[in-house]
């Protein structure tokens, strides 16, 4: 049974350019969520999906930052228009069901951006 | 708003020794407890969890228990080993409804052989 998928595992962009993070879930579950981990500190909320909608996306940055998760294939972060302080690790997570107390997490993309 | 704050690292310990993490929470409702643990390049894991007060959580020879009067959730483990370097996050959630989880900083540990 394969966890949650990420990729890539390793993205480099130049500034201005746009990147693009892929996010397989566990098999059956419905429910995504994206962190950000900037170096040396812990993970920060950026958005929650279902399939289909956006439940929460208060943690996401106002602009260049968008969220999906549709019917058919992975969840994706699109993140436009690159800028240095977008480097970090980009971990998603999901869960099976409303209820499920865990997340399980996929293994991040680092994105660095020169 | 709800927060999580642990102890900063790094912790450095020789194998065998009595490890304590601390963790304190601030939250409006009743929430769970999780303790986390993310190994050089990877995700993170789910170490151990409680969900009410008193529970204590264990796994792998690590433990917490979920203290209401101190608001606390101290992680700890009779003896160490290399294989524990890591970080250790602690985190909590609200409520059920799948909604964010929301973590500590983090604090690194390294186990010397």
């Amino acid at each position: 049974n394969a966890g949650v998928m990420q990729n890539p595992r390793h993205l480099v962009r130049r500034r201005g350019q746009e990147a693009r993070l892929r996010c397989s879930p566990m098999k059956g579950h419905s429910h995504v969520y994206w962190y950000r981990q900037l170096p040396e500190e812990g993970l920060k909320f950026m958005v929650y999906l279902q399939k289909e909608n956006i439940i929460d996306e208060s943690g996401m940055p106002k602009e260049r930052f968008s969220a999906e998760f549709p019917k058919e294939g992975p969840s994706i972060l699109r993140i436009q228009q690159v800028v240095r302080g977008d480097s970090a690790a980009y971990f998603c997570a999901s869960s099976p069901d409303v209820l499920s107390e865990e997340q399980y997490f996929g293994p991040g993309t680092r994105l660095t951006v020169t | 708003g709800d927060s999580v704050t642990q102890m900063e690292g790094p912790v450095t310990l020789s194998e065998e020794a009595f490890l304590t993490i601390n963790c304190t929470y601030t939250a409006t409702g009743y929430p769970s407890l999780f303790w986390y643990v993310q190994y050089p390049g990877e995700g993170l894991q789910l170490l151990l969890k409680a969900t009410k007060a008193d529970d204590k959580g264990s796994n792998k020879g690590f433990e917490a228990t979920y203290r209401k009067e101190t608001t606390s959730f101290h992680l700890e483990k009779g003896s160490v080993q290399v294989s524990d370097s890591a970080v250790y996050f602690c985190a909590l959630k609200v409520g059920t409804g799948g909604f964010k989880t929301i973590f500590g900083a983090g604090t690194r540990l390294f186990v010397k052989a």
